[in-house]
């Protein structure tokens, strides 16, 4: 079945530092690939999506590239800021399936 | 600001108790959907409903019963649960099937324990 495997965290870095959070996936045929970030006591918010093979997502100075010769779809950050202190999600959808397939999830820890 | 508002926000009850989560979203979306989302877990799919209608049960015990009343409302009814049913419950909405990307609109969630 598919599935997304994301790095363990939680992943500690000092503020301006830069970002990377591993995430690759198993699917038949050609998914379409999101990020999403849960910010303590919210909701899921969507930060990023890509829809084909070398498709590049960007928000808020985040990026993610699809890539299906490695199927992976990592998340990428230059410099990130405490606020960016959160918990996020990878994930997959299926064209015409309606069940979105998520990772475990990598918590992400910024100080000053 | 989200635009997908669920109600109430935290809930306490006990194990013989009936309650029920709301969810309203004023998108337009035709699908809605419940997740339960345990510390530190990604969400689980309960139940999405698709222009009105059930379209997925992921094999949820009938101690939740979802219910579609309109376009824009979304309950979660709460019967005779276990203490291990204690988790956030998290509502979204997207474009039906067939125009839906993966986008979901998630609400904050409705924090439940049960003792």
């Amino acid at each position: 079945g598919d599935s997304v495997t994301q790095m363990e965290g939680p992943v500690t870095l000092s503020e301006e530092a830069f970002l990377t959070i591993n995430c690759t996936y198993t699917a038949t045929g050609y998914p379409s690939l999101f990020w999403y970030v849960q910010y303590p006591g919210e909701g899921l918010q969507l930060l990023l999506k890509a829809t084909k093979a070398d498709d590049k997502g960007s928000n808020k100075g985040f990026e993610a590239t699809y890539r299906k010769e490695t199927t992976s779809f990592h998340l990428e950050k230059g410099s990130v800021q405490v606020s960016d202190s959160a918990v996020y999600f990878c994930a997959l959808i299926r064209p015409g399936f309606q069940k979105l397939v998520f990772g475990t999830g990598t918590r992400l820890l910024v100080s000053p | 600001d989200t635009e997908v508002t669920q109600t109430p926000k935290h809930l306490v009850m006990g194990m013989t108790n009936k309650k029920s989560l709301k969810c309203e979203q004023h998108m337009g979306h035709r699908a809605m959907y419940w997740y339960k989302q345990k510390a530190k877990k990604p969400p689980e799919l309960m139940f999405v409903y698709s222009y009105e209608k059930l379209s997925i049960n992921e094999s949820v015990p009938s101690r939740f019963s979802p219910e579609c009343p309109n376009s824009s409302l979304l309950n979660l009814h709460l019967h005779a649960l276990q203490p291990e049913d204690s988790a956030l419950y998290l509502c979204a909405s997207s474009q039906p099937p067939g125009l839906n990307t993966g986008e979901l609109f998630f609400g904050e969630g409705s924090r439940l324990t049960v003792l």
